[in-house]
């Protein structure tokens, strides 16, 4: 069965510094990864997603980036953190149209 | 337009009794159509999945899908206080396999 991991679990940073979040999955090859964000009162959204190695592709334009630099591994980063950023962010697996199975997430705090 | 609608609750249902949770979609073309139930402060979890009209039962979860309205519901029976969560409707999204979700409805199964 797959395994997803995250961390940290919980980070509280300061507006203007630089973020680096991970994602890393067992029990599976070639997974869709995907990055979603949580805000408070608001739903589920996409963040990014990357059918493989190299290949991200971006929903939503804004100061965060998105890495695979290996088939189970999915980074998310930014170089300044606004406080509009905060919120829980759940990395997630999937094929193709099915199930997508979500880690425990990362609870974040722009201060 | 929203793309997948919930009704934000609270749904309150007394111990033992059926909770009904609704959600509607907007892309007609959608296929898959997923539940997901999160507690608070945790990750979603996968609970059903429907991909044909009709309905889909596994324990005491039964999803019921309509093609034709746009439709899909969750209906628990005998619920319990520990059903009591945010219950998240989420569509197949025709980009990179992403889901669409909902804002969810928080359900309070009161004993």
């Amino acid at each position: 069965s797959q395994t997803i991991h995250q961390w940290p679990a919980t980070l509280v940073q300061p507006v203007g510094s630089p973020l680096s979040l991970e994602c890393t999955v067992e029990g599976t090859s070639n997974p869709n990864l995907y990055w979603y964000r949580q805000a408070a009162g608001r739903g589920l959204q996409l963040l990014f997603y990357s059918v493989g190695i190299g290949q991200i592709s971006s929903e939503v334009p804004q100061n965060l980036s998105a890495s695979r630099p290996q088939d189970r591994q999915f980074i998310l980063s930014s170089k300044k953190l606004l406080l509009s950023d905060s919120g829980f962010y759940l990395c997630a697996q999937g094929q193709g149209s099915y199930e997508q199975y979500f880690g425990p997430g990362t609870r974040l705090t722009v201060t | 337009q929203k793309e997948v609608e919930q009704n934000s609750g609270p749904l309150s249902v007394p111990e033992g009794a059926i909770a009904s949770l609704n959600c509607t979609y907007s892309d007609r073309g959608s296929q898959s159509f997923f539940w997901y139930r999160q507690y608070s402060g945790k990750s979603p979890e996968l609970i059903m999945s429907i991909y044909s009209n009709g309905d889909k039962e596994d324990g005491r979860f039964t999803a019921q899908l309509n093609k034709a309205s746009q439709y899909v519901s969750l209906l628990i029976r005998d619920s319990q206080p520990s059903d009591s969560a945010t219950y998240l409707c989420a569509v197949y999204k025709d980009s990179g396999y992403a889901l669409n979700f909902g804002k969810g409805t928080s359900l309070l199964v009161t004993p």
